[in-house]
C-alpha cells in the first residue's frame, strides 16, 4: 500500500524557515518525481514545485510565488521528500500536500497544517 | 501559463442523477495532461481521471473524463452521496502546473 506521510508543520513567525518532510512507504520511491502542493484556508489547490527522480537528474520546478525561497530536496536512502520554507510570509498559511508524481498525482499525503503568523 | 476555468461553480443535484463538470483552458494542450480530482471535507485530493479519460486505480466507471483542445468535461453518472463534494481540473503539460478553481457538487 502506497502511503505518504507530511510532518514538520506548525505555527512559525513572519521571515521564519520551516522544513516539512514527506515519508514515503508501499513503492520505489527513488523511481518517482514528487511534488508539493498547498491549499490556503477555503481557497483551491496551488502547485508549489516538484523534483524528479534521479534517473531524471533529480532537477527541480517551482511555481513563481515561491522561487527562490522554498527549495525542494528528497533523500533516497531514507524515502522521504523535503520542503524547505524560507523568509515565510502570512500568505504561505496552508495545507501542505506531498504526492508521487507521474505528471498528474496518484497518492497524496493527508497534509500538514502551516500557520505563519506573529 | 495555462489558466484553467471551470463551470460551474456549483452544481446542485440529487443522488441517482449525473453531474456534468466543465473545465475550459485559456489555451489548447494535449489531452495526455488533464487530470480530475475530487476533495472531500477535510480530505486531501484524491485522483479520479488522468490523461483526460482513463480512471485512476478503484475508481468506479460512474465517473468519466472527455475532452480535448480547450475543452474537456468530467461526467458522473448515477450520483452517491460520498460524491458530494469539490471537483478540480489539472493541467499537468506544462510549467507551472495549474489547477481550476473547483466546481462544488452539492445535495439539492
Amino acid at each position: 500500500e502506497v502511503r505518504l506521510v507530511e510532518s514538520g508543520g506548525g505555527l512559525v513567525q513572519p521571515g521564519r524557515s520551516l522544513r516539512l518532510s514527506c515519508t514515503s512507504s508501499g513503492f520505489t520511491f527513488g523511481d518517482y518525481a514528487m511534488s508539493w502542493f498547498r491549499q490556503a484556508p477555503g481557497k483551491g489547490l496551488e502547485w508549489v514545485g516538484f523534483i524528479r527522480s534521479k534517473a531524471y537528474g533529480g532537477t527541480t520546478e517551482y511555481a513563481a510565488s515561491v522561487k527562490g525561497t522554498f527549495t525542494i530536496s528528497r533523500d533516497d536512502s531514507k524515502n522521504i521528500a523535503y520542503l524547505q520554507m524560507n523568509s515565510l510570509k502570512s500568505e504561505d498559511t496552508a495545507v501542505y500536500y506531498c504526492t508521487r508524481a507521474k505528471g498528474y498525482s496518484d497518492y497524496w499525503g493527508q497534509g500538514t497544517l502551516v500557520t505563519v503568523s506573529s | 501559463e495555462i489558466v484553467l476555468t471551470q463551470s460551474p461553480g456549483t452544481l446542485s443535484l440529487s443522488p441517482g442523477e449525473t453531474a456534468t463538470l466543465s473545465c475550459r483552458a485559456s489555451q489548447s494542450f494535449s489531452s495526455s495532461y488533464l487530470g480530475w480530482y475530487q476533495q472531500r471535507p477535510g480530505q486531501a485530493p484524491r485522483l479520479l481521471i488522468y490523461g483526460a479519460s482513463s480512471r485512476a486505480t478503484g475508481i468506479p466507471d460512474r465517473f468519466s473524463g472527455s475532452g480535448s483542445g480547450t475543452d474537456f468535461t468530467l461526467t458522473i453518472s448515477r450520483l452517491e452521496p460520498e460524491d458530494f463534494a469539490v471537483y478540480y481540473c489539472q493541467q499537468y503539460g506544462s510549467s507551472p502546473v495549474t489547477f481550476g478553481q473547483g466546481t462544488k457538487l452539492e445535495i439539492k
